[in-house]
């Protein structure tokens, strides 16, 4: 898998909107970019996933640059239940391979303050 | 729908013991795979598996572990004579026939063991 780049942490207010950051300038035509998120003590939670178009879902939106080479994970409004560490993962689907391992980073620890 | 159970959530075994840790995949899937998250650690594959066969198990370590998903029943991760090194949480996950080559997985609550 391609690789991905996050910052360490981010910091946000209770009900305000959080923008997490992830970059991948090696993304391949075939990459499908994920969001998965793991809160304290839980197994990882799928958040969202897109190829090239902008996506929403109940949990959040994923905004893609039109170069695919960075990608914005949108919580519209965070609550103190968001805290937890954001992974980005590329998924290559073109492969016909191994695409079903999903590849941890370190991911993004957000901290939701009240 | 029930989600992904896993049991059980904390297992403490000496040195040397084994470890059978157990997962049950969302109703309808048939694909599961393990992962390790070693403490301070990101989660790294483990083993990938569909009824009664294994899939990919390059993720494993070459001895003391194995993996099985029987045709009836949960899948068992076994640990055989565990050190203080296997000390980690071990989260199943699960997913339905991939969709576009898309398979998107379902996590586990995780089964944390503890070898003292």
């Amino acid at each position: 898998d391609a690789k991905t780049t996050q910052p360490n942490s981010m910091e946000s207010n209770e009900e305000e909107p959080v923008h997490l950051p992830c970059n991948h300038s090696t993304i391949s035509g075939t990459d499908y970019i994920h969001w998965y998120r793991q809160l304290p003590s839980q197994g990882p939670e799928y958040v969202i996933h897109g190829l090239t178009s902008n996506v929403n879902n109940r949990m959040a939106s994923l905004a893609i640059a039109e170069d695919r080479k960075s990608s914005t994970l949108i919580l519209h409004r965070a609550t103190l239940r968001d805290a937890a560490v954001y992974y980005c993962i590329l998924r290559d689907v073109g492969s016909g391979g191994s695409n079903y391992k999903l590849t941890f980073g370190k991911g993004t620890l957000l901290t939701v303050n009240p | 729908n029930a989600g992904v159970m896993q049991n059980p959530r904390h297992l403490v075994r000496r040195r040397g013991q084994e470890a059978r840790l157990r997962c049950s995949p969302m109703k309808g899937h048939s694909h599961v795979y393990w992962y390790r998250q070693l403490p301070e650690e990101g989660l790294k594959f483990m083993v990938y598996l569909q009824k009664e066969n294994i899939i990919d198990e390059s993720g494993m370590p070459k001895e003391r572990f194995s993996a099985e998903f029987p045709k009836e029943g949960p899948s068992i991760l076994r640990i055989q004579q565990v050190v203080r090194g296997d000390s980690a949480a071990y989260f199943c996950a699960s997913s339905p026939r991939p969709i576009s080559g898309v398979y998107e997985q379902y996590f586990g609550p995780g089964t944390r063991l503890t070898v003292t």
